[in-house]
């Protein structure tokens, strides 16, 4: 099974719009992180958010939120006030295991944002 | 340094040629991670250096691959007879802890196999 799904390969936002990207993930590990990427089409891969499995509130940071649903194994991103920059591939990614072991993130497929002017 | 570094940036090497890449993590990075990104997909993971604990290659796809770190900082990896279908785009990642901001990827080095 997979580890983490993300559903949408490509999504439309209008400029200011929210939009919400989403990812489910699979686990039998009680403790783990879940992270969200950006990547423009440089290449780069640049950090957004994080999510600790034992974290009571939601993560947020600036523009992103993350709709952590731990019973539905659901974290999905959520982007307020879309911008142009903001047209990219979003990557989902689960680490299994706590913080401090430093274990390797999996990844999902990905969504594919466009923003509309 | 500031980030972590991979070399060279683009690779374009002949089918059945052995390369090498190279990362060099962030320095005190005790965890060193190598990924695989083919066009318009995920990231596949390769292989995981922790400490000075064994390696993690469970994600290596074949034994034409292989990777090393030595000193506990800059890390190698091989690939060996090179395929078609190796022509990917290699990423490299390090942390000290996988915490919320504890992973770094390096700007990775696209390799194209003709």
């Amino acid at each position: 099974a997979q580890k983490i799904t993300q559903t949408q390969p490509g999504m439309f936002v209008q400029e200011k719009e929210a939009v919400t990207l989403d990812c489910t993930y699979d686990t039998s590990d009680p403790s783990y992180g879940l992270f969200w990427y950006k990547q423009p089409s440089s290449g780069e891969m640049i950090f957004l958010i994080y999510q600790g499995s034992y974290d009571q509130q939601n993560a947020t940071e600036g523009r992103y939120s993350l709709n952590f649903q731990k019973a539905r194994k659901s974290a999905n991103l959520v982007i307020s006030a879309s911008q142009l920059g903001d047209s990219a591939m979003y990557f989902c990614a689960m680490r299994e295991g706590p913080g401090n072991a430093g274990n390797m993130l999996t990844f999902g497929g990905g969504t594919r944002l466009m923003v509309k002017p | 340094g500031a980030g972590v570094s991979q070399s060279p940036s683009n690779k374009v090497t002949e089918k059945g040629k052995d390369v090498e890449l190279r990362c060099d993590p962030i320095s005190g990075h005790t965890a060193l991670y190598w990924y695989r990104q083919s066009l318009g997909q995920g990231l596949e993971f390769l292989i995981y250096f922790q400490g000075n604990s064994a390696p993690d290659k469970s994600g290596l796809p074949s034994d034409r691959f292989s990777a090393e770190r030595t000193g506990g900082s800059v890390s190698t990896l091989t690939i060996q007879r090179t395929q078609q279908e190796d022509s990917a785009v290699y990423l490299c990642a390090s942390s000290l802890f996988g915490g919320f901001d504890g992973y770094t990827f390096g700007s990775g080095t696209r390799l194209t196999v003709v």
